[in-house]
């Protein structure tokens, strides 16, 4: 079983729709985090998190540490969300990352 | 304007052809790490140095080196690359625990 498990694995939705992506993981972590790969390849770093809930825009990022469950929200989704968004959680003990397999997530017009 | 510089973006080469990946930034961040990023996979940590001097292996160092003399740059090494290195790369530096990462753009080598 992976470390750091993401769900769904692909999601399409409709412009507007508001999307809910999930990450599980099983270790002691220090702080998760949510990335943004664009469909050219850079990633973009969205939120650190090691409580409670961030916002930035329409994007949201929560996280449960009890439960060893976070999430992120898209409200009003637009096509430009397009992307694979990521979650990786840093272990206690070490900068190193604990990569999830990433979500796909199509926003068609 | 604060990034990571990754060169080339996009390299084609032939096996056992030495190549170096340099990796840049402006920062002044003690961590520095690299990834290789394939289908399926996701991002594999390669190798990562948490200041001037200082490197370690990652998950999958097998057929790369690293050095890291000055802070600023971290080149990744291919002595004898393989088809099998044909990949996705990425160099990520982060000012130190509890912080955020910063990711440079990619860079697309595909060894013939």
């Amino acid at each position: 079983k992976n470390e750091v498990e993401q769900s769904p694995q692909n999601l399409t939705a409709q412009e507007g729709e508001f999307i809910t992506i999930n990450c599980s993981y099983s270790v002691g972590i220090s702080a998760l985090h949510w990335l943004q790969q664009h469909p050219g390849g850079g990633i973009v770093s969205l939120f650190m998190l090691s409580s409670g809930k961030k916002k930035h825009g329409r994007l949201i990022a929560t996280i449960n540490i009890q439960e060893k469950h976070s999430s992120l929200h898209i409200t009003a989704s637009h096509p430009r969300d397009s992307a694979v968004y990521i979650c990786a959680v840093r272990s206690y003990s070490n900068y190193q990352l604990i990569w999830g397999a990433g979500t796909k997530l199509i926003i068609k017009p | 304007e604060a990034q990571v510089t990754q060169n080339p973006r996009y390299l084609i080469t032939v096996t056992g052809k030495k190549l170096t990946v340099t990796c840049s930034q402006n920062m002044n961040h003690e961590y520095m790490s690299w990834y290789r990023q394939d289908p399926g996979l996701g991002l594999r940590q390669i190798y990562y140095s948490m200041n001037v001097e200082v490197t370690d292996k990652g998950d999958v160092p097998e057929g790369y080196k690293v050095s890291r003399k000055e802070k600023r740059n971290f080149p990744l090494i291919l002595e004898s690359p393989s088809p099998n290195q044909t990949s996705l790369y990425f160099c990520a530096s982060s000012p130190g625990q509890g912080r955020g990462y910063t990711f440079g753009s990619g860079t697309r080598l595909t060894v013939v």
